[in-house]
């Protein structure tokens, strides 16, 4: 099992540019999550889905939306990307109560 | 919504000693309270948990302790190893729901 992978692992932006996230998880997990990692922040929820087709937003889904169109893949985009979207991103999956999370997408916009 | 509350935010410990990190929660409907640890530039990991029906949880030389009157949970880490290194991040939720983390604390164990 791959468990959770997250493409691309770093991209640069330049503002008002839109790119995607993607997020695959092989455990047939139901939940998914994207969090935002910022230094001193801890990790922050920006959006999450309990189950194929659904999604929910999370502390902090300004500048975001996501899609679960598949139960293994959970979708990030940033429609217009600002300078204030730099950050580490991470995607987790869960089953029962432990999440698991993706090695991070590491994105700077300029 | 849920707040959570982590001190301190570092943490410089000597290889051998006790480390113990603190986290306050406010919702008082939360059960679940997971502590991950996050090399640098690697994924947080899981490293120990605890549910509401117990007070207490020992894996090896990690502990957690869990008061729900007083709203508190901490982390023991007991003869520290400079592979202790990491920031450690509480978490608390209430069933199955998202999680809410504390802002980390950076541990430092020097040899």
């Amino acid at each position: 099992n791959a468990g959770v992978t997250q493409t691309p692992k770093f991209r640069v932006l330049k503002t008002g540019q839109s790119m995607t996230l993607l997020c695959a998880q092989d455990m047939n997990h139901e939940y998914m999550y994207w969090y935002r990692q910022d230094p001193g922040m801890g990790l922050r929820l920006i959006h999450y889905s309990v189950g194929e087709g659904t999604t929910a937003k999370g502390e902090v889904p300004d500048g975001y939306n996501v899609s679960r169109l598949k139960k293994q893949n959970f979708l990030l985009g940033l429609e217009s990307a600002a300078p204030s979207q730099t950050s580490v991103y991470f995607c987790a999956s869960r089953t029962g109560y432990e999440q698991y999370f993706g090695p991070g997408t590491r994105l700077t916009v300029t | 919504g849920e707040n959570v509350e982590q001190h301190p935010s570092t943490l410089s410990v000597q290889e051998g000693d006790s480390a113990v990190i603190k986290c306050t929660y406010s919702d008082s409907a939360s059960n679940y309270f997971p502590w991950y640890k996050q090399e640098l530039g690697k994924r947080p990991q899981l490293i120990i948990d605890i549910r509401s029906n117990v007070g207490e949880k020992k894996d090896q030389r990690i502990a957690v302790t869990l008061n729900k009157t007083a709203k508190h949970f901490s982390l023991h880490i007991t003869e520290t190893q400079p592979e202790d290194s990491a920031v450690y991040f509480c978490a608390a939720s209430s069933g199955y729901s998202t999680l809410t983390f504390g802002k980390g604390t950076m541990l430092l164990v020097s040899p």
